[in-house]
């Protein structure tokens, strides 16, 4: 099964306008985190924010939010604000605690390409 | 400047030959990955390692190679019994091996094409 499924391929968004890219985990361990990553096309992965399981609120850093909802199982990553340069592809990824199944390791969605449209 | 340096950037390899990929780190991170991309995918791992002298299998180790005699490098062996080797190869390392915290710092990736 997969533990992290973003079901958005590409998405498109105006300059300035906020964009939610979409992610859902799968995990039986009370403990993980999850991360967000940009890779732009020249191949860099780019560390943007960071949710803990037990986190009482919404991590942001400066234009990302990460909008967690642990009951569905879902960390979508909040772009306010679109610039050009957010056109790149994102990635969400989760880590497990010692009772996981994958535990030691950051597993990696499939992506999401964002577009930014001036 | 602290960060993970991989070598080649592009590397160009016949079939039926080794190749091996260098990563170097000097974050002082315990552990380090190994990470394969395809073209329009996501991540997959290939091996980590959470201490010298030590490292597992990550969920597509087949044909590849690894070893950790230093903190510093983990250089990936991309041997001949890998059938598809063509890919962006990315190394990473994090300041805690266990745990949920710690993101990953990657470096810049190596291009391998098989010819």
């Amino acid at each position: 099964a997969q533990k992290i499924t973003q079901t958005q391929p590409g998405m498109f968004v105006q300059e300035k306008e906020a964009v939610t890219l979409d992610c859902t985990y799968d995990t039986s361990d009370p403990s993980y985190g999850l991360f967000w990553y940009k890779q732009p096309s020249s191949g860099e992965m780019i560390f943007l924010i960071y949710q803990g399981s037990y986190d009482q609120q919404n991590a942001t850093e400066g234009r990302y939010s990460l909008n967690f909802q642990k009951a569905r199982k879902s960390a979508n990553l909040v772009i306010s604000a679109s610039q050009l340069g957010d056109s790149a592809m994102y990635f969400c990824a989760m880590r497990e605690g010692a009772g996981g199944t994958s535990y030691g390791k950051l597993t990696f969605g499939q992506g999401t390409i964002l577009t930014v449209h001036p | 400047d602290g960060g993970i340096t991989q070598s080649p950037k592009y590397l160009f390899r016949k079939e039926g030959q080794n190749v091996t990929l260098s990563c170097e780190q000097n974050l002082n991170h315990d552990a380090m990955y190994w990470y394969r991309q395809d073209p329009g995918q996501g991540l997959r791992l290939i091996y980590y390692s959470q201490i010298v002298n030590d490292f597992q299998k990550g969920d597509i180790a087949e044909g590849y190679s690894v070893s950790r005699e230093k903190k510093e490098s983990f250089p990936l062996t991309v041997t001949s019994a890998q059938k598809n080797p063509t890919a962006f190869y990315l190394c990473a390392s994090s300041i805690v091996s266990t745990g949920v915290t710690g993101e990953l710092f990657f470096g810049e990736g190596s291009r391998l094409t098989v010819l």
